[in-house]
């Protein structure tokens, strides 16, 4: 996970709390990415930043959003804590280089987020 | 929706013996990657292979692609104790460069 930091690492919230997901990495890519892993799934899409100062939604993006501070940091806020967001949460940044046939994705260590 | 589909979901092995893990997508790819993960951490990317490649080593993997099956495999020879772990395919599809996961196959190999 060398070069990607996210914070906190472990988080547990009550239902309707707020947090921010922070993501900062050191490897210069142009692009990021957050997703989900719930057990026994593999990782779900929640939002990305394809370039600093644009983002999207991926497939899971309901009750969060996202900010790109700069080219470093791209955080994931959730405004209203549910339960179903109980899972592990990974920030991914990607290259985005023109041959984007040779892009690898690496992953932060992740946050793993409690909701009750 | 998960493009890509493991098989099997789980293997246990003994050390020593080769393990074969193989995974099916439903749309054409740019390239397919195969990462491990090792429990409560995140995921450690393993090897990237490019839609118009069949075949790719590092080290004791070996990954195989069939475009027209939809298909890839990867085989870790002489397997470790150390390679217990979760493996996920993902396929990027070039939309957003964005990847899109599998279910992941937990591997188990026993001392």
């Amino acid at each position: 996970n060398a070069g990607v930091t996210q914070t906190p690492k472990f988080q547990v919230l009550k239902t309707g709390q707020s947090m921010t997901l922070q993501c900062a990495q050191d490897m210069n890519h142009n692009s990021m990415y957050w997703y989900r892993q719930d057990p026994g799934m593999g990782l779900r899409l929640i939002y990305y930043s394809a370039s600093e100062g644009t983002t999207d939604k991926g497939e899971v993006p309901n009750g969060y959003n996202v900010s790109r501070l700069n080219k470093r940091e791209f955080s994931l806020r959730l405004e209203s804590a549910a339960p179903s967001q109980t899972s592990v949460y990974f920030c991914a940044p990607k290259e985005a280089s023109e041959d984007t046939s040779t892009d690898t994705q690496y992953f932060g260590p992740g946050t793993r987020l409690t909701v009750l | 929706s998960q493009q890509g589909e493991e098989d099997p979901q789980a293997l246990s092995i003994q050390e020593g013996e080769n393990a074969t893990m193989n995974c099916s997508y439903k749309t054409s790819i740019n390239n397919l990657q195969w990462y491990r993960q090792n429990s409560g951490r995140g995921l450690v990317h393993l090897i990237l292979i490019r839609s118009n490649e069949r075949e790719k080593h590092s080290g004791r993997l070996r990954v195989t692609l069939d475009t027209s099956k939809k298909s890839s495999s990867l085989l870790i020879t002489a397997s470790r104790a150390a390679d217990t772990a979760s493996y996920f395919c993902a396929t990027d599809a070039g939309e957003g460069n964005k990847l899109v996961f599998g279910a992941g196959t937990i591997l188990r190999v026993k001392s």
